[in-house]
């Protein structure tokens, strides 16, 4: 069974602009969840969707904000980006219908570097 | 809130010797706990699971951990260290009675070196 795969693995964009992430979860997995890491902040968690509703969401600014598809992929949109928002940004799968006690499989995360 | 403390963010030992990281939880329910290893430019990988079964989990790559309630502990340890055992390694509890229920919070990290 493929494992999560994220789009791009490394990006590099200027102060302001906007950029979009994408996830693919494991097959029939129907959660995917999104964390962002920082060497000051850790691993901290962004949001999560099931079945193409956002269900639980962290303690970030409305910059940033995700979607998910039918097919469970999922993307994240980060908006008038800042030199703060550099960071590994994670996506997590897993076939939790409800209530946190089944495992998240990570994906290899994708490299944001804002300049 | 529940939350999750790694003791130490860099521990060194030398090839063959006893890995032991440390983690405490605090949470007021039954916690779902894990154990996660990150190789440089790598996503996480889960080593183990904690979920009330045992309180002797096993991983994989030889790691276990032995969660004790009264201690609010959750180590990890290998009895015997492997060069390939060098990354950070984080902790996690599932956070079921926050605004985010479902969803991991984590440790600070452990930075595990391994000596020849």
């Amino acid at each position: 069974k493929a494992g999560v795969t994220q789009t791009p693995r490394y990006l590099i964009k200027t102060r302001g602009q906007q950029v979009t992430l994408s996830c693919s979860p494991i097959s029939g997995h129907r959660s995917v969840s999104w964390y962002q890491q920082t060497p000051g902040q850790g691993l901290q968690f962004l949001f999560e969707y099931f079945s193409e509703t956002q269900r639980n969401k962290g303690n970030f600014p409305g910059r940033f904000s995700g979607r998910q598809f039918s097919n469970s992929r999922s993307e994240m949109n980060v908006s008038t980006l800042e030199l703060g928002d550099s960071a590994l940004y994670l996506c997590a799968s897993s076939s939790e219908t409800s209530g946190g006690t089944d495992t998240q499989y990570f994906g290899p995360g994708t490299r944001l570097t804002v300049l | 809130a529940q939350s999750v403390t790694q003791l130490g963010s860099h521990v060194s030992v030398s090839e063959g010797a006893l890995v032991l990281l440390r983690c405490n939880y605090s949470s007021s329910v039954p916690p779902y706990l894990f154990w996660y290893v990150q190789y440089p430019n790598q996503g996480l990988q889960l080593l183990l699971k904690y979920t009330s079964a045992a309180t002797l989990v096993k991983g994989i790559n030889g790691f276990e951990a032995e969660f004790k309630k009264s201690e609010t502990s959750f180590h990890l340890t290998k009895p015997s260290a492997h060069m390939s055992d060098a990354a950070e390694y984080f902790c996690a509890v599932s956070d079921l009675v926050g605004g985010s229920q479902g969803n991991l919070i984590f440790g600070k990290g452990t930075k595990l070196s391994v000596k020849p």
